[in-house]
Order: structure tokens, then C-alpha cells, then sequence
């Protein structure tokens, strides 16, 4: 069973802080890692995405991956209230799929 | 780039009928759809992954008889619920990987998602 594992929350930071997503994988054969954002209500919307271990940054985010730890984790700089939402982890596993594995989500909540 | 529309975005109906929803790559290719169904609170599930012009791969416990999938072409999936009951109230939501993407094959874009309530 292919597992994608986050803790659930709720994450509070207070604005202006770095507020830090972490995500664990079982398959060590795991190619591709995304971190989707959803508001409440609305469908996830694509953020980053990473392949290669090491630290991928764009703005405010910075995604990291440690593939002997099975381990992916997501930055926000400078949180704002607007980033207040589900975070999920997802994960291709092998080649030759498309299919992603979703976590559960992570609630993030912005403290103004 | 990488848009995906569903139709409707909402949508009330009786118990014993079917609904359409239908989804839409905008502005590109889309060689596999999935198909996702998400209840209030909880994560994504997936229902099924459809491929352009072949038939649609069920999850496990996905009843492919209630929910009919068909990929007719390369921007269009849609998901026929049939004989709708209550308890297939949810959040459908579609996501399309963009075909020939040689960098970033595995990126699911989501569509808005459509919000079905079964009376």
C-alpha cells in the first residue's frame, strides 16, 4: 500500500512568519512530488512541483526534498492570511503512470 | 496555460436520475484525465483515470456501472453519474496531465471542480 503521510493540523503561524509543511512517502521508487493548495470549497491548485533532491525555490515558497529520508517538505516565506489553506502532498509513484498519491491535507491557518 | 473547465459547477437533482459533468481541457492536450471525488472534510479520492479513446481504469470499489466515464477526445472527459442517490453527493473534481510534456509529464492541472447534490 503506497502511503502519503501528513499531519493534519491545523498549522497556525502569525503572519509574516515561515510557516513549514512536511510530508512523508512509503515508496522509496517515488519519481515526482507536488504540493497542491485548496481553499475551502475550491479544487487543489498546483504550486510546485520537485523531482531531484535538494531545495526548489519560487517566490515566497521553497520545496524540499530528501529521497533517502522519504521525505518532502514545503516552505512558505512570509506567510500572509491569503495563504491560509489545505496544503496537500502528492506523489507519482514509478514510471509509466500518471496516477498521484495524495496525502490528507495539511490546514494551514495565518494569524494576522 | 494549463486550464481546465467543468459543467456544470453545480448541480441539484432528483434521486434516480443521471447527471453529465463534463470536462474541458482549455488551452491544451490532454493525453489521461482523472476523475476525483472529494466528501466534505475529507482528502481527494480517486475514482478513475481515463485515457483518450480507450476505456477508463477504476479504482477499487468504484462501481463503473453507476459512474460512466468516456474520453472522447483529447480536451474532453466526461463523468455520467446514473441513478443518482443521496449518498453520491460530493465534490466531483477532474485533473488532465498534459500530453506530450516531456519535462513535466506527471502534472495534474484540476478543473474547478462540480458540486453535485442528490435530493
Amino acid at each position: 500500500q503506497k502511503e502519503v503521510e501528513q499531519n493534519s493540523g491545523p498549522l497556525s503561524v502569525p503572519e509574516g512568519a515561515i510557516a513549514s509543511l512536511n510530508c512523508t512517502y512509503s515508496d522509496r521508487g517515488s519519481q515526482s512530488f507536488f504540493w497542491y493548495r485548496q481553499y475551502s470549497g475550491k479544487s487543489p491548485e498546483l504550486i510546485m512541483f520537485i523531482y531531484s533532491n535538494g531545495d526548489k525555490e519560487d517566490g515566497r515558497f521553497t520545496a524540499q526534498l530528501n529521497k533517502a529520508s522519504q521525505y518532502v517538505s514545503l516552505l512558505i516565506r512570509d506567510s500572509q492570511p491569503s495563504d491560509s489553506a489545505t496544503y496537500l502532498c502528492a506523489v507519482k509513484y514509478g514510471a509509466g503512470s500518471y496516477q498521484l498519491t495524495f496525502g490528507k491535507g495539511t490546514k494551514l491557518s495565518v494569524i494576522p | 496555460g494549463a486550464v481546465v473547465s467543468q459543467h456544470p459547477s453545480r448541480v441539484i437533482c432528483k434521486s434516480g436520475t443521471s447527471v453529465k459533468i463534463e470536462c474541458r481541457s482549455l488551452d491544451f492536450q490532454a493525453t489521461t484525465m482523472f476523475w476525483y471525488r472529494q466528501f466534505p472534510k475529507k482528502s481527494l479520492m480517486l475514482m478513475a483515470t481515463s485515457n483518450e479513446g480507450s476505456k477508463a481504469t477504476y479504482e477499487q470499489g468504484v462501481e463503473k456501472d453507476k459512474f460512466l466515464i468516456n474520453h472522447a477526445s483529447l480536451t474532453l472527459s466526461t463523468l455520467t453519474v446514473t441513478s443518482a442517490h443521496p449518498e453520491d453527493s460530493s465534490f466531483y473534481i477532474c485533473s488532465a496531465s498534459l500530453a506530450g510534456d516531456l519535462f513535466f509529464p506527471d502534472t495534474q492541472y484540476f478543473g474547478p471542480g462540480t458540486r453535485l447534490t442528490v435530493l
